[in-house]
């Protein structure tokens, strides 16, 4: 089945530096690698995804990444801010018995400090 | 998107009894997952539920432990049997709209004395 490793496990930066957080995986026929935002008590949330036929999308201050011959993507943050702080979880989508399954990196938890 | 209403959001529990997990999507999906994320740890993959049919349970997980019921396209229920602390954990249900996002569940947070 899929692996998926994630780093850092704990990313302490300044508001207005940049954050990334890299993963790798282990299945090429992976295709589809989404990455998501937990709050403190609250259910993890997307907040961009990125598929195998791109390099790389933005949206705003987040971009990812995708290096399919490496089997590893990146999240980045540009202009981190306090309400960035959260944990992120990346994850990688591959067939599992016909089906569409996420693997789920361990998660990096982020503090923005002001 | 998709509404997800799971309940309870929280429930403290004696060792040996049995909670029943429910989550109700507002649309009808074909899959919906049951997650179980310990503190501070990521999300651990339980089982996948089909209207129709069994459940597909992960490695380390089984039926007689984690049941589920999927009687329809927007419904499902996790029941945590006989329950120990070590089940002490955050319970999330998700579905897919058939375009690979998740979308999950509010969460049970569980605490087993």
């Amino acid at each position: 089945g899929e692996n998926v490793e994630q780093h850092p496990s704990t990313l302490s930066v300044q508001e207005g530096d940049s954050a990334v957080i890299k993963c790798t995986y282990s299945d090429s026929a992976s295709n589809y690698f989404p990455w998501y935002k937990q709050e403190l008590g609250k259910r993890p949330q997307l907040i961009i995804d990125i598929r195998s036929n791109v390099g790389e999308k933005k949206d705003q201050r987040i971009a990812v990444t995708l290096n399919k011959t490496a089997k590893h993507f990146s999240l980045h943050i540009t202009e981190t801010q306090p309400e960035d702080s959260a944990v992120y979880f990346c994850a990688a989508l591959g067939a599992t018995g016909g089906s569409y399954i996420p693997t789920f990196g361990r998660g990096t938890s982020l503090i923005v400090h002001p | 998107s998709a509404v997800i209403s799971q309940k309870p959001s929280r429930d403290i529990c004696q060792r040996g009894t049995s909670l029943t997990i429910q989550c109700q999507v507002d649309s009808q999906v074909t899959m919906m997952f049951w997650y179980r994320q310990q503190p501070g740890q990521s999300l651990t993959l339980i089982a996948t539920a089909n209207q129709g049919s069994e459940a597909t349970y992960e490695s380390g997980f089984v039926i007689d432990k984690f049941p589920i019921s999927r009687p329809n396209l927007t419904f499902s229920t996790l029941t945590v049997s006989n329950m120990s602390p070590e089940d002490s954990s955050i319970y999330l249900c998700s579905v897919d709209l058939s375009n690979d996002i998740q979308y999950f569940g509010a969460g049970t947070r569980l605490s087993v004395l």
